[in-house]
């Protein structure tokens, strides 16, 4: 069982560019989570969506965008990076949208020069 | 506003006990998580306390005081394997996780 798959999992890109980060989940789960995870802060939600077809805005939403098309897929869209996007993304779901043990992919590392 | 605070880093030794504690402030309250995260790792499930009380799982317990907004993890016997970061997060009214920053635990032989 993969559980969260998370793709790539290392990247370096230039600042302006369009990046990608790809997430799927195996477990059927209706809610699903972008987190950004920087030295010296907590986990900062990016953005969520409880089930498929819906999204929203975490703490954190500006310069990114997702998508929810059916359960499994969740992609988070940087359009334009800029350095201050240099971080660990995790993907992380649960299987209902109120609360519960969330399950994380293995995490993201972006560079942005 | 919404707060978690938690020691940055804490040392023990092989054997020995450990608390971590997390006093939270967040608006409204559905429960306190602790994540154990590995250095470059994810973050995995260790507890979920709502209601006051201890709740015991085998080498970890988590304690919870409401009233105090006040929570610890206590790790027994410990491990080297328990070197890692432990995070503290509590869930919102909206059903949001506010993390803490964590704790470096350090264990030395």
């Amino acid at each position: 069982i993969a559980g969260i798959t998370q793709a790539p999992t290392s990247q370096i890109l230039a600042a302006g560019r369009r990046m990608t980060l790809r997430c799927t989940q195996d477990m059927r789960h209706n809610a699903m989570y972008w987190y950004r995870q920087d030295l010296g802060l907590g986990l900062r939600l990016i953005h969520y969506s409880n089930t498929a077809g819906t999204t929203g805005k975490g703490e954190v939403p500006d310069g990114y965008s997702v998508s929810r098309a059916n359960t499994d897929d969740f992609p988070l869209t940087l359009a334009s990076a800029v350095p201050s996007q240099t971080s660990v993304y995790f993907c992380a779901s649960s299987r209902g949208s109120a609360g519960g043990e969330l399950f994380f992919g293995e995490g993201s590392r972006l560079t942005v020069l | 506003g919404q707060n978690i605070d938690q020691p940055t880093e804490m040392t023990a030794t092989e054997g020995a006990i450990v608390q971590i504690n997390c006093t939270y402030q967040t608006s409204g309250f559905n429960g306190l998580f602790w994540y154990q995260q590995h250095a470059g790792e994810a973050p995995t499930f260790l507890s979920y306390n709502v209601l006051d009380g201890l709740e015991e799982k085998g080498r970890f317990s988590s304690f919870l005081s409401r009233s105090k907004g006040y929570s610890y993890l206590l790790l027994k016997e410990l491990q080297m394997k328990d070197s890692a970061s432990y995070l503290c997060a509590s869930m919102d009214s909206n059903y949001q996780l506010i993390w803490g920053a964590g704790t470096k635990l350090i264990i030395k032989p």
